[in-house]
């Protein structure tokens, strides 16, 4: 069985700040997923990383897959209120479409 | 990008009665739909994979028979509960692929009283 573990587990933050979450496994993927979600609604995919040591930006967020496959992170500069929600990896694998998700990093940005 | 719905977005019910929750992709055809369950501040837990025509997947230590897949058509999956519990009352998600991409439903809330 694949695992997926986010730490950290809780993070609250004053907005202006930057974080890092993080995303490790023991099993490699062939590729990467961050997904956000806001209560009462599903995920929203932010991003898919396949290469490792790939570096990928969307605006202040900066995602990297570790080299190995095996991990992954999420830098957040300069957060934002909008920011807030429960932020999951995912990984998948070759010719698989099924996806395990990471245990969950709930983020809160005080304005 | 694509969409995908669910219906209904919150249910209610008595426990020992049975309910049906709607996946459907609105713009673009499936032919594997995923279901998941997500209990409060924590993660989704993928429950079984549906597929077109044929026979859903499930994951280890999910009851087929208690949770009832449906998928007759390439826009159109269903997840019955049957003889809902307590300790049945989650958060259900559905997903659809198209190509190697996900969309996620906004989930559908179910109580069990």
């Amino acid at each position: 069985t694949q695992l997926l573990e986010q730490s950290p587990q809780f993070l609250s933050i004053q907005e202006g700040e930057n974080l890092t979450v993080y995303c490790n496994s023991s099993s490699v993927f062939s590729s990467l997923q961050w997904y956000r979600q806001e209560p009462g609604e599903g995920p929203v995919l932010l991003v898919t990383v396949v290469t490792g040591g790939e570096v990928k930006k969307l605006k202040r967020l900066t995602f990297q897959f570790g080299d190995a496959r095996k991990d992954s992170s999420l830098h957040i500069t300069a957060a934002q209120p909008g920011d807030t929600g429960l932020y999951l990896c995912a990984g998948a694998n070759f010719g698989n479409e099924k996806l395990t998700f990471g245990t969950g990093t709930r983020l809160t940005i005080i304005p | 990008g694509a969409v995908v719905s669910q219906h209904p977005s919150w249910v209610i019910c008595k426990s020992g009665t049975s309910v049906k929750i709607e996946c459907r992709s609105l713009d673009f055809q499936a032919t594997t739909m995923f279901w998941y369950r997500q209990f409060p501040k924590q993660s989704l837990m993928l429950m079984a994979t549906s597929n077109e025509g044929s026979k859903a997947t499930y994951e280890q230590g999910v009851e087929k028979d208690k949770f009832l897949i449906n998928h007759a058509s390439l826009t159109l999956s269903t997840l019955t509960v049957t003889s809902a519990h307590p300790e049945d009352s989650s958060f259900y998600i559905c997903s659809a692929s198209l190509g190697s991409v996900l969309f996620f439903g906004p989930g559908t809330r179910l109580t069990v009283l």
